[in-house]
């Protein structure tokens, strides 16, 4: 039940743009991203419900496809505060039982 | 407004002997939910309250662990006895309700076994 995330790492120079991938074998009902930087807590970033509406603010937006059980995050000219790992988290039947994937790290450059 | 805290910060054991973590949640929040990670691993779920109720413990090994929210408000999680292989982050999180809600994460505690 735990979705695969990809790509596993990634290093970009700042004002680079990523994208990262949230996969489910599972419907999803919703779909949560977080940050969490080392020895710190996950921070939330946004959650998305089945209905493939894209949210997001400033320059960090995400998109959910239930169709497919996908979820996609974007970060838009990156920053040096974006280095992290990212989780992304599924709830399979809106209980709010979230399964994490396996985090994305994300190191941003000067 | 304060965040969920956690505490201790860090704990060293030595196998077999007992240890707590001790969660406050968010004021307010029904929801307590508490998370293991292991090194390089995303969180996995415990167990999860609505107010004192233990809505879902399925992923909770029972023979070692035990976990309790009087009154609703804060949280214990022990185990008894402590093996090597559980020394990882013990997250609490809490949200307002239990559906399609945002979960605000504690620091943790870091538990080393040894």
């Amino acid at each position: 039940q735990q979705p695969v995330q990809s790509p596993q790492a990634v290093i970009l120079r700042e004002g680079e743009d990523a994208v990262i991938n949230c996969s489910s074998s599972k419907a999803l009902y919703s779909v949560h991203w977080y940050r969490q930087k080392h020895g710190e807590a996950p921070v939330f970033l946004m959650i998305l419900l089945k209905g493939g509406e894209q949210k997001g603010h400033e320059k960090i937006s995400a998109s959910f496809n239930e169709k497919k059980q996908q979820s996609s995050l974007y970060l838009t000219a990156s920053q040096l505060s974006y280095s992290g790992t990212y989780f992304c988290g599924t709830d399979q039947t809106g209980a709010n039982n979230l399964f994490f994937g396996t985090g994305t790290r994300l190191t941003v450059i000067p | 407004e304060a965040g969920v805290v956690q505490s201790p910060r860090y704990k060293i054991i030595e196998k077999k002997q007992p240890v707590a973590f001790w969660c406050n949640p968010i004021s307010g929040h029904n929801t307590l939910y508490w998370y293991l990670q292991n090194l390089g691993q995303g969180p996995e779920l415990l167990i999860r309250y609505e107010n004192e109720e233990a809505v879902d413990d399925s992923q909770l090994p029972k023979d070692r662990f035990s976990a309790e929210r009087l009154k609703g408000v804060d949280s214990t999680l022990k185990i008894q006895p402590a093996e090597l292989g559980d020394s990882a982050v013990y997250l609490c999180a809490s949200s307002l309700v239990g559906s399609a809600d945002t979960q605000y994460f504690g620091p943790g505690t870091r538990l080393t076994v040894l």
